[in-house]
């Protein structure tokens, strides 16, 4: 059974520029959710995907967005990046929405 | 939202000894999960605990939800359980809310 997996690992942007990040979920989970995990921080929500619709999301601008596909890997994307976007980025599947969540192995985005 | 505070925030241990981490929640909660953060950033699943008490080798659980609040023990620590410990609580529609982690140093 193959875990989560996020790509890139790393990924270097200047202030301004766009990223997405990719996330695939563990074979049977439908559900994926994002998280940002600033230096010495526990990871903050962003949002969750279910069944390809947004799901709940956190106290994050528009500016973040993403997108879950019909085989339940999923998509974040961000806008005009700023400075504090610097963060690791990590992704979770689960089961349904209210099963346990396996996390991915993150990616580490650094804005300059 | 919902605030989960961990308990001590650094930890220095001697190989052996044994030590309990603490994470306190402001709110009901769906359920409850602690995680151990390696060096490369990968949370690693530890227990799944909305309640009741759990085992895994050295490492123990307990979650009082009417009380709101999770222990995690480690008993003979090994240097190998270094890193950082992440207790997150589930709400509403599963969201996690992370405490700020304990940061856990097993010395040889």
């Amino acid at each position: 059974e193959t875990g989560v997996t996020q790509s890139p690992t790393h990924l270097i942007k200047t202030r301004g520029q766009q990223v997405t990040l990719r996330c695939s979920s563990q074979s049977g989970h439908n559900t994926v959710s994002w998280y940002q995990q600033a230096l010495g921080q526990g990871p903050q929500f962003i949002f969750q995907y279910y069944r390809e619709e947004e799901n709940g999301r956190g106290n994050f601008p528009p500016r973040f967005s993403g997108l879950q596909f019909p085989n339940y890997s999923s998509e974040l994307n961000v806008n005009a990046l700023e400075l504090d976007d610097s963060a690791l980025y990590l992704c979770a599947s689960s089961f349904d929405r209210n099963y346990e969540q396996y996390f991915g192995p993150g990616t580490r985005l650094t804005v300059t | 939202g919902i605030q989960v505070e961990q308990s001590p925030p650094d930890l220095i241990l001697q190989e052996g000894a044994n030590s309990t981490l603490r994470c306190n929640f402001s709110d009901s909660v769906n359920n409850l999960q602690w995680f151990h953060q390696n060096p490369w950033g990968q949370l690693i699943n530890l227990f799944y605990i909305p309640s009741g008490t759990k085992q895994n080798g050295r490492l123990s659980a307990t979650t009082v939800a009417t009380e709101r609040y999770s222990l995690l023990y480690i008993s003979s620590s090994q240097t190998t359980d270094s890193g950082v410990y992440f207790c997150a609580v589930a709400y509403g529609n599963n969201r996690l809310a992370f405490g700020k982690g304990n940061q856990v140093v097993v010395i040889p």
